[in-house]
């Protein structure tokens, strides 16, 4: 079976420029998680769905963020303007409803300059 | 609130020797209990889990048990090798509410042949 797929796998984007991440759920899995990892802050939980209902978004660092899920299977995570402090790599997780295992994407690795 | 603690890295070993990484953890409810691996330029994976006390997970001669009395869950294995080189992560997760993960900081390990 196909894992978690995010797209894309790298980027590199000027200050002020939109970036969009795509992240496909594991076939099953309705629970979908994007998380933040950088250098000074590790992991950081930015938003969770289950069902494609966000549960929290208590971790978005700010408006500039935001993050949707259009249909079951496929998420994005957007960024407008983008700064250099988001540079970091984002990682889509999903697990099933009630599962208490969440499986990790690659990652996308944005750089903004 | 739900906190992971993990000792700080790197954990610098020759090939063959023993493994000890101490992550302990702070819970408002009854967690399940995660060690995550990253290799160099990839994603997480799952290494071991638990989900009750006294759980021990195991995989690839990598050991972890869950004990309550101490809130720990530290990570063992008996002789490391070089591809052992790698992040490793222990997390949490409610088994009721929030299933999100909370992660500990992360814990480098070198190994030198």
């Amino acid at each position: 079976d196909a894992g978690v797929i995010q797209s894309p796998r790298h980027e590199v984007t000027e200050m002020g420029q939109e970036v969009t991440l795509r992240c496909k759920l594991i076939s099953g899995h309705n629970s979908l998680f994007w998380y933040r990892q950088t250098m000074m802050r590790g992991l950081e939980l930015l938003i969770y769905f289950n069902n494609n209902v966000p549960i929290d978004d208590s971790g978005m660092p700010e408006d500039r963020f935001s993050a949707k899920m259009p249909n079951a299977s496929f998420s994005t995570l957007k960024i407008q303007p983008s700064e250099p402090r988001d540079s970091a790599v984002y990682f889509c997780a999903s697990s099933p409803l009630g599962g208490n295992t969440i499986y990790f994407g690659e990652g996308s690795w944005l750089t903004v300059v | 609130g739900n906190s992971v603690t993990q000792m700080e890295g790197p954990v610098t070993l020759s090939e063959e020797a023993f493994l000890t990484i101490n992550c302990t953890y702070t819970a408002t409810g009854y967690p399940s209990l995660f060690w995550y691996v990253q290799y160099p330029g990839e994603g997480l994976q799952l290494l071991l889990k638990a989900t009750k006390a006294d759980d021990k997970g195991s995989n690839k001669g990598f050991e972890a048990t869950y004990r309550k009395e101490t809130t720990s869950f530290h990570l063992e294995k008996g002789s490391v090798q070089v591809s052992d080189s790698a992040v490793y992560f222990c997390a949490l997760s409610l088994n009721t509410g929030r299933r999100a993960l909370t992660f500990g900081s992360g814990t480098r390990l070198q190994v030198q042949p």
